[in-house]
């Protein structure tokens, strides 16, 4: 039960779009489409933002968009925002147990 | 809407047992809108850990690296779901968060506590 793996960090200007990847394996991104992903302001508790590899809930603002393919998973922020600068967490079901991915810090230049 | 807060000693001592509470609110622990309740650590300036998941029927998955260690439950008197962790070191220092799946996904986490410090050490 590995962790997945992300990018350790990127970054874009306002109004640019980001994309975040989280690669894992078949035993977990690959094998069930039940991946989430998780904004993280500092001091803060995460927040959903995608479930179901590409659900949003209710309030999550249509910028953030995901997809997958194969092993791999990905979050898309469109329209980068001041705001938008955070840590962002992937997470998925691995058969009975759940892993995060090390996470990703987004950058507003 | 159902909030959750997490309770906890603060400081433990090495080799003691950890033992938190979330205190649900809003909401029944085990209403049929409740998948499952879950902790999930995060040490200082780190990624996130999950820890392991309780049902709302009280089954529970814990994670294979803490397994040996940890029991999840719930108390439906308080409405609370508790956590301890068995002989712990100064790894298992982190934040710790308590976190529930409302029903619409299999394996999300909709809500979260805001998360209990907790430090081991002498």
């Amino acid at each position: 039960q590995s962790a997945l793996t992300q990018p350790r960090s990127v970054s874009g200007s306002p109004g640019q779009s980001v994309t975040i990847t989280c690669t894992g394996t078949s035993d977990d991104v690959g094998g069930y489409n039940y991946v989430s992903w998780y904004q993280q302001h500092p001091g803060k508790a995460p927040k959903l933002l995608i479930y179901d590899v590409t659900k949003r809930p209710s309030g999550v603002p249509d910028r953030f968009s995901a997809s997958k393919s194969g092993n791999t998973a990905s979050l898309t922020i469109s329209g980068l925002q001041a705001e938008d600068e955070s840590d962002y967490f992937c997470c998925s079901y691995a058969g009975s147990y759940t892993v995060f991915g090390g996470g990703t810090k987004v950058t507003v230049l | 809407q159902v909030q959750l807060q997490e309770s906890g000693p603060g400081l433990v001592r090495p080799s003691q047992t950890l033992s938190l509470t979330c205190l649900v609110s809003g909401d029944s622990i085990n209403s049929p809108n409740v998948r499952y309740w879950g902790w999930i650590r995060q040490p200082a300036g780190k990624g996130l850990e999950w820890i392991g998941r309780v049902y709302a029927s009280g089954g529970t998955i814990y994670s294979p690296s803490l397994k040996s260690r940890l029991t999840m439950s719930l108390d439906t008197s308080t409405n609370q779901v508790s956590l301890k962790l068995k002989s712990v070191t100064a790894p298992d220092t982190a934040i710790y968060f308590c976190a529930g799946n409302l029903g619409n996904s299999y394996d999300a986490f909709h809500i979260w506590g805001p998360g209990t410090v907790v430090t081991v050490s002498s």
